[in-house]
């Protein structure tokens, strides 16, 4: 079936930082992919929609100079959190879902726990 | 994206059928209802999704209103393994998530 990874798993790395996670799609192509962040015990928020071969959209309220995406290739996008602080430690998700089937649906990745010290 | 309410919490025993409901009013005609749940610091694991028909997969059922406002997601024989937050969200693409419904599984 349908897979997405997440690289890495988890980070910690002092404030100040830049830290990129991966987001892939193992076995189809994806010309939209998308990110999330969860704090503990909330929902997930999304936070933008990765174009393939095209600037990012974000929702509203996310910083998109704090976090830079990239969706290089049709199975590969990069969320990038620049200078990252403490309030930034977070569970970062992404999703995709196969572009080539009509109506399939979204498939996660298992998530890069971010810790920041 | 339609915007989607469901029970905060539910709990069911082992072995017994599981009834989620989710209500959608605010669905529009082409976009599907999805099913996800989530594991503690795990990412949202699909489910089910629809249209307008009931779906039938090896996890669950999914029974779409005729209006299609709500929906019911159908754990035929509830796991301990089936514990977790359950999502529904409508949409043709994005998904936003909503709080979810946190099953408890008793054994």
């Amino acid at each position: 079936g349908a897979v997405v990874s997440q690289h890495p798993s988890w980070v910690i790395c002092k404030s100040g930082t830049s830290v990129k996670i991966e987001c892939r799609s193992l076995d189809f192509q994806a010309t939209t992919m998308f990110w999330y962040r969860q704090f503990p015990k909330q929902s997930l928020m999304l936070m933008a929609t990765s174009n393939e071969g095209s600037k990012a959209t974000y929702e509203q309220g996310v910083e998109k100079d704090k976090f830079l995406i990239n969706h290089a290739s049709l199975t590969l996008s990069t969320l990038t959190v620049t200078s990252a602080h403490p309030e930034d430690s977070s569970f970062y998700i992404c999703s995709a879902r196969d572009s080539e089937r009509v109506g399939q649906p979204q498939h996660f990745g298992d998530g890069t726990r971010l810790s920041i010290l | 994206d339609a915007k989607t309410t469901q029970p905060n919490s539910m709990e069911s025993n082992e072995e017994e059928p599981v009834h989620l409901p989710c209500n959608h009013s605010t669905i529009s005609g082409t976009d599907y209802i999805h099913w996800y749940r989530q594991l503690p610091s795990q990412g949202p694991e699909y489910v089910i999704h629809g249209l307008t028909s009931n779906v039938n997969n090896r996890m669950a059922s999914l029974a779409i209103a005729e209006d299609r406002k709500s929906s019911t997601l159908i754990l035929h024989r509830a796991t301990l393994r089936d514990a977790a937050v359950y999502y529904c969200m409508g949409g043709s693409e994005k998904l936003v998530f909503g709080k979810g419904t946190k099953l408890t599984v008793n054994p």
